[in-house]
């Protein structure tokens, strides 16, 4: 069965500070991986994905994660955050079934200050 | 266009009384999914339908859940009756197909309170 694990549940940060928000995943066949975030009384919203190719993959507001299928991990990060970058952040692994069914992470609040 | 829609956004009951929550998905969208996020976690999927089909309801918990989706288009959620464990927010989805090259978009939810 596949996992998610999300060590760190809350992540301070003064605005414009770099970030790394991890995640390391378990599974015993090829999987998926995505990022989703959650803004305060919003529904979770698809920030990035990786399903091939480019192991590098990056959202529109300057966000990227990076796919190690050695490391099994998936971390999200942003060289300078904004205030509004204040959500709780979600990855979750898919397995390589043709259908979805995401696993999620317990998540990641990351809090920025000024 | 407009998003998934829930209703009600919040519900407070007692333990032993039935609730039932709904969905809208954004139109055209084939796949709706129902997902319970319990507090301080990640959500965890209930139900998924293609269409009227519910394909994947292994994590149901059927003694007391149910869901139906007649139509192939809204959906309703039902807990009876309500244990105070099943406090928590359901959250709806819906994607054009259940392929997982697909995005799934999610509604605010509804947050439940059992007492």
């Amino acid at each position: 069965a596949q996992s998610v694990t999300q060590l760190d549940s809350q992540v301070p940060v003064f605005e414009e500070a770099p970030v790394e928000l991890r995640c390391n995943y378990s599974s015993s066949v090829s999987v998926y991986l995505f990022w989703y975030v959650q803004y305060p009384n919003q529904g979770l919203q698809l920030l990035l994905k990786y399903l091939s190719g480019s192991t590098l993959v990056e959202s529109i507001n300057g966000f990227e994660a990076e796919f190690n299928k050695s490391q099994t991990s998936f971390h999200l990060r942003k060289p300078s955050v904004h205030i509004s970058d204040t959500a709780e952040y979600f990855c979750a692994v898919n397995e390589n079934t043709g259908f979805q069914k995401l696993v999620f992470g317990t998540g990641t609040r990351l809090l920025v200050s000024p | 266009e407009a998003g998934v829609v829930q209703s009600p956004r919040y519900k407070i009951i007692e333990k032993k009384q039935p609730v039932a929550f709904w969905c809208n998905p954004i139109s055209g969208h084939n796949t709706l999914y129902w997902y319970r996020q319990n507090l301080g976690q990640g959500p965890e999927l209930l139900i998924r339908y293609e269409n009227e089909e519910a394909v994947d309801d292994s994590q149901l918990p059927k003694d007391r859940f149910s869901a139906e989706r007649l139509k192939g288009v809204d959906s309703t959620l039902k807990i009876q009756p309500a244990e105070l464990g099943d406090s928590a927010v359901y959250l709806c989805a819906s994607s054009p197909t259940g392929i997982v090259e697909n995005e799934q978009f999610f509604g605010p939810g509804t947050r439940l309170t059992v007492l």
